[in-house]
């Protein structure tokens, strides 16, 4: 069975920062691309950041140069480091399984996400 | 100020028949990308309901159908159920901003 399970959500203050933590398990981690989505409270859902299975980076505009995604595929972990937070950036963060062997395809698993929270 | 957009909300009464549309530009739907449908009932992270248009992931049923036709895309559901009731997302590519985008979401209410 497919398993994202997201850690290391919680209070930070604006300025600061945080390491969010996706545990992948019950396939191939290696051969899937794997993005951050993000929900604001009581918001919709919004594209972060991505990395391929070359650990090619993509990132939102929102996002760029204040967040870094990577991954470890011998432990089959997800990583966002998330710098220079702002009270937008205070959402749940989901990691997301492409779909293998899509281009531009669908979030096929989803974790159940962690809370980030942008308060002082 | 979704890059596309739904209407905010839809609704009707158990058995009928629901359309949500998601209408994007020239950059994103209208550039041939994919769309893909996801439902989030409250408090549950999405699940994917439709992907590539048209295709429905095993076990979700065929009362779910999606549709795409020049820079917009549909989602019809069929013989509402109360359970239906949930937050519905369309979700494409847009070669602008070299990004993946969603809709603002769709609240369906049934009835």
């Amino acid at each position: 069975e497919v398993q994202l399970v997201e850690s290391g959500g919680g209070l930070v203050q604006p300025g600061g920062s945080l390491r969010l933590s996706c545990a992948a398990s019950g396939f191939t981690f290696s051969r899937c691309s794997i993005h951050w989505v993000r929900q604001a409270p009581g918001k919709g859902l919004e594209y972060v950041s991505a990395i391929g299975t070359a650990d090619d980076t993509y990132y939102a505009n929102s996002v760029k140069g204040r967040f870094t995604i990577s991954r470890d595929n011998s432990k089959n972990m997800l990583y966002l480091q998330m710098g220079s937070l702002r009270a937008e950036d205070m959402a749940v963060y989901y990691c997301a399984r492409e779909r293998a062997g899509s281009n531009h395809g669908d979030y096929d698993h989803w974790g159940q996400g962690t809370l980030v929270t942008v308060s002082s | 100020q979704s890059v596309l957009t739904q209407p905010p909300s839809v609704s009707g009464a158990p058995g009928q028949r629901v359309t949500i549309s998601c209408t994007g530009s020239s950059s994103n739907i209208g550039a041939g990308y994919d769309v893909h449908w996801y439902q989030q009932p409250p408090g549950t992270a999405p699940k994917v309901l439709i992907y590539d248009n048209i295709n429905r992931p095993s076990g979700v049923p065929d009362r779910f159908s999606g549709s795409k036709s020049g820079t917009s895309a549909s989602l019809a559901i069929t013989g509402l159920q109360a359970d239906d009731e949930a937050d519905y997302y369309c979700q494409s590519y847009d070669k602008s901003l070299s990004a993946r985008v969603f809709g603002g979401g769709t609240k369906l209410t049934v009835l």
